[in-house]
């Protein structure tokens, strides 16, 4: 099945400050998703991002289908983004969302 | 939009007990239903899956089960739990046809005492 690596494994951010978060996938793709985890164990979807780029406030992210990586982008970070951030993928044979291993994100006031 | 009801919230059981676990879904017909268990924080892994009702396929070896009596409902079992089926359990849907992707409980925290 298709494999799900992404980086940094943890981070520490400062409030206020910008970062960008990894995913790589070892198959081609027809569904890409990148969710936030938040304290309560909660899934937020984020964004549905099999190519491309979307935004959505202080959020974005960008697919390259091609190259096989997706990033996530968090602007002017508050602490209640602190969480883990989970991108997930279907590769175009399968049927089942496999999970990367997260990023965890500490913001600090 | 679909959303998808699971319970409990939590729950402790002993070693030996029984489970079910629920999760239903609304806004949509026809849903592929998962379950999944995250272990120690990170990592989600798929149990089961499920494309109609009556049909189930396991992804893992294990000592749970799963049902789906209805087109919205999914039952994640077990006859007898084992300590190292303590997790958090989440219920995801996905509509097949609309090209969006999936959307997930708010998951159930399960300790095995």
């Amino acid at each position: 099945g298709i494999q799900v690596e992404q980086s940094p494994p943890d981070l520490i951010l400062q409030e206020g400050a910008n970062s960008t978060l990894r995913c790589n996938f070892s198959d081609s793709v027809n569904n890409l998703q990148w969710f936030h985890q938040n304290p309560w164990g909660q899934l937020i979807n984020l964004f549905y991002i099999p190519s491309g780029t979307k935004q959505n406030g202080r959020l974005s992210a960008t697919t390259v289908a091609t190259e096989r990586y997706s990033l996530l982008y968090i602007s002017s970070s508050q602490t209640t983004d602190s969480g883990v951030y989970f991108c997930a993928a279907i590769n175009n044979a399968g049927n089942m969302l496999t999970f990367g291993g997260g990023t965890r994100l500490m913001v600090k006031p | 939009s679909q959303t998808i009801h699971q319970w409990p919230a939590t729950l402790v059981q002993p070693v030996g007990s029984p489970l079910s676990l629920e999760c239903t879904v609304e806004g949509t017909s026809n849903p592929n239903l998962y379950w999944y268990r995250q272990a120690a924080g990170r990592g989600l892994q798929l149990l089961f899956y499920s494309v109609g009702i009556g049909q189930i396929s396991s992804e893992v070896p294990q000592n749970l089960s799963a049902s789906r009596p209805q087109d919205r409902q999914f039952i994640l079992s077990s006859k007898k739990l084992l300590l190292s089926d303590s997790g958090f359990y989440l219920c995801a849907s996905r509509d097949p046809f609309s090209g969006y992707g999936y959307t997930f409980g708010s998951g159930t925290r399960l300790t095995v005492v």
